[in-house]
């Protein structure tokens, strides 16, 4: 079952902060971020895995509720180039190896 | 530059048509995946690949294989093309790494996708 996405879009001014959510109803054991720009190909952005690891750029920082199945991407101090499509990917514990992605969530920085 | 390649880059064919659609992993990578993209849309997983087997099936129409040959490339093919069909088609290979916890993780590289356009 695909991950839930929150906001599906949002628009902010350089500088600004954003905060994007990412749910699932199962059992997670990671969440991946990614970020896309139209018509590229999506780029890794950060994995959270059960138990409190990560691995994932300087500049961006996540969370993972394990308890309630959730994830959020922090993005500080927008730069016009976070502008794209974020998508949360889900492993399921105890499945192969399968991403599931959300629909997406549109960001648009202004300058 | 992602080191997954993909061909072609773009491709426009009719309704009842065939394609094939290639994708290079990243040197040492023996995992393949596919996904669709429509437009606008999340990415639907189809398939994936670890050398040279069928490891999992995600939502792939009956029309449409894949396979991985022993140089690891994979194939994606495409019959009885319908409009719907229309859209854009990744590749991902994987690598398995392992966190300072013991944790490990997979993490996918895309490549560029073909873009297929059926009229």
């Amino acid at each position: 079952q695909q991950p839930v996405q929150s906001p599906q879009a949002v628009i902010l001014r350089e500088g600004e902060d954003a905060v994007i959510n990412c749910s699932s109803s199962k059992a997670l054991y990671s969440v991946h971020w990614y970020r896309q720009k139209h018509g590229e190909a999506p780029v890794f952005l950060m994995i959270l895995l059960k138990g409190g690891e990560q691995k994932g750029h300087d500049k961006i920082s996540a969370s993972f509720n394990e308890k309630k199945q959730q994830s959020s991407l922090y993005l500080t101090a927008s730069q016009l180039s976070y502008s794209g499509t974020y998508f949360c990917g889900t492993i399921s514990s105890g499945s192969a190896r399968q991403l599931t992605f959300g629909s997406g969530t549109q960001l648009t920085v202004l300058p | 530059d992602s080191g997954v390649t993909q061909t072609p880059k773009h491709l426009i064919t009719a309704t009842g048509q065939r394609v094939t659609l290639r994708c290079s992993p990243r040197s040492g990578d023996l995992s393949v995946y596919w996904y669709q993209q429509s437009l606008d849309q999340g990415l639907q997983f189809l398939i994936q690949y670890y050398n040279g087997e069928e490891r999992a099936k995600g939502n792939i129409l009956e029309r449409f294989s894949a396979q991985q040959f022993p140089d690891l490339h994979s194939e994606l093919n495409l019959s009885s093309l319908e409009l719907g069909d229309s859209a854009l088609y990744f590749c991902a290979s994987s690598v398995v790494g392992s966190l300072a916890g013991g944790g490990t993780y997979n993490e996918q590289f895309f490549g560029p996708g073909t873009r297929l356009t059926v009229l």
